[in-house]
């Protein structure tokens, strides 16, 4: 199965901030990518697609990048309402599978 | 617009069985593969199982290939999870997703449910 990990874990950041989230997949995955943003209590809600196509009804703060095996998801201009968990998957496997998630926290 | 709603979670006694089903509606059921995502307390998103529209097709996470069996009735727009021989680590949130293809862009679960809680536990 391909691995993913992501970085880090957890991250503190204030309003306004530029944060930058991780994730590494164990073998190339080319671009078949995804990122969600998950809030508690509610489901997951898909920002990214293939590494760097944001969602219809995403705002343009939200960015993603990279290919093959090293990709980021970033936030510039941090709003309150994007603290949140955010996990990466991979869908070049049928076998699909998440990163361990990274929990931005005020 | 796209609704999927999840049933049939509860606590049930390690070893024994459970069956969750998602409705869906607001979209062409058939024609889109489907998944189920867990989250259990404390880690991230765990993807179980995936079937193809037609249901020809059945993909498994290792943690869970023997136990759980993913299957749809297009005719009842609704996907199910059966679940045997349940283990604490089973215990998590369990949502359904929509798996849409965007050709080049590969897959991507665009709908979730709003997910149902299986707890195991004696």
């Amino acid at each position: 199965d391909i691995q993913m990990t992501q970085s880090p874990s957890s991250l503190s950041a204030s309003v306004g901030d530029r944060v930058t989230i991780t994730c590494r997949a164990s073998q190339n995955i080319k671009t078949y990518l995804n990122w969600y943003q998950q809030k508690p209590g509610k489901a997951p809600a898909l920002l990214i697609y293939a590494a760097s196509t944001l969602q219809s009804g995403v705002p343009s703060r939200f960015s993603g990048g990279g290919s093959g095996t090293d990709f980021t998801l970033t936030v510039t201009g941090l709003q309150p309402e994007d603290f949140a968990t955010y996990h990466c998957q991979q869908t070049y496997s049928t076998l699909y599978t998440f990163g361990q998630g990274t929990k931005l926290e005020i | 617009e796209v609704q999927l709603l999840e049933s049939g979670g509860g606590l049930v006694q390690p070893g024994g069985s459970l069956r969750l089903s998602c409705a869906a509606s607001g979209f062409t059921f058939s024609s889109y593969a489907m998944s189920w995502v867990r989250r259990a307390p404390g880690k991230g998103l765990e993807w179980v199982s995936g079937i193809s529209g037609s249901g020809a097709s059945t993909y498994y996470a290792d943690s869970v290939k023997g136990r759980l069996t993913i299957s749809r009735d297009n005719s009842k727009n609704t996907l199910y999870l059966q679940m045997n021989s349940l283990r604490a680590e089973d215990t998590a949130v369990y949502y359904c997703a929509k798996d849409d293809y965007g050709g080049n862009a590969g897959y991507y679960f665009d709908s979730w449910g709003q997910g149902t809680l299986v707890t195991v536990s004696s």
